[in-house]
């Protein structure tokens, strides 16, 4: 089946800075890579996802990367802010069905 | 619109005890997850259903846990007896559509003591 591997598994930036987490993946056959942010008491948000067609998605301060060849993806914050201090996992699954999560990476954002 | 809604969000039980979770998906979502999320680690699919079928339970301990969804809306997650191991976060998410996005409750946190 599937496995995800995540790192790092925690990450300290000041605010303002770039945080980058990076991801990656065994099954070829997966497709979807969602990531999602979970805050302390909550269920797990979805902030972006990106499908095997496409190699890379903005959205505001958030971006990530696919590389298939290498079956590997990241998400990159920019002018990181307090608000964005949470857990953050990545995933991978194949038509959305049986996703796989990764282990978590815990994002301290320093003011 | 009103999000996946799980109860209670916190039970502590001795082991050996049953206990059961409940969750109402968003209304129209016919696609409905339970996951478990030990300490420090993502979620894990326990079990997941297309309207009232369960689709996939591979993960699903069956000797202690069972799951229903009658009528394909709320569902049902129980556990009987609980272990100490089975201290967790139970989630429960829902979907719908094409894009498939699944949509997370905040959790049950459960303590067997």
């Amino acid at each position: 089946g599937e496995n995800v591997e995540q790192h790092p598994s925690t990450l300290s930036v000041q605010e303002g800075d770039s945080a980058v987490i990076k991801c990656t993946y065994s099954d070829s056959a997966s497709n979807y890579f969602p990531w999602y942010k979970q805050e302390l008491g909550k269920g797990p948000q979805l902030i972006i996802d990106i499908r095997s067609n496409v190699g890379e998605k903005k959205d505001q301060r958030i971006a990530v990367t696919l590389n298939k060849t290498a079956k590997h993806f990241s998400l990159h914050i920019t002018e990181t802010q307090p608000e964005d201090s949470a857990v953050y996992f990545c995933a991978a699954s194949i038509r959305n069905n049986d996703m796989r999560f990764g282990a978590g990476t815990r994002l301290t954002v320093k003011p | 619109e009103a999000g996946v809604v799980q109860s209670p969000r916190y039970k502590i039980i001795e082991k050996k005890q049953p206990v059961a979770f409940w969750c109402n998906p968003i209304s129209g979502h016919n696609t409905l997850y339970w996951y478990r999320q030990n300490l420090g680690q993502g979620p894990e699919l326990l079990i997941r259903y297309e309207n009232e079928e369960a689709v996939d339970d591979s993960q699903l301990p069956k000797d202690r846990f069972s799951a229903e969804r009658l009528k394909g809306v709320d569902s049902t997650l129980k556990i009987q007896p609980a272990e100490l191991g089975d201290s967790a976060v139970y989630l429960c998410a829902s979907s719908s559509g094409a894009r498939n996005i699944q949509y997370f409750g905040a959790g049950t946190r459960l303590s067997v003591l």
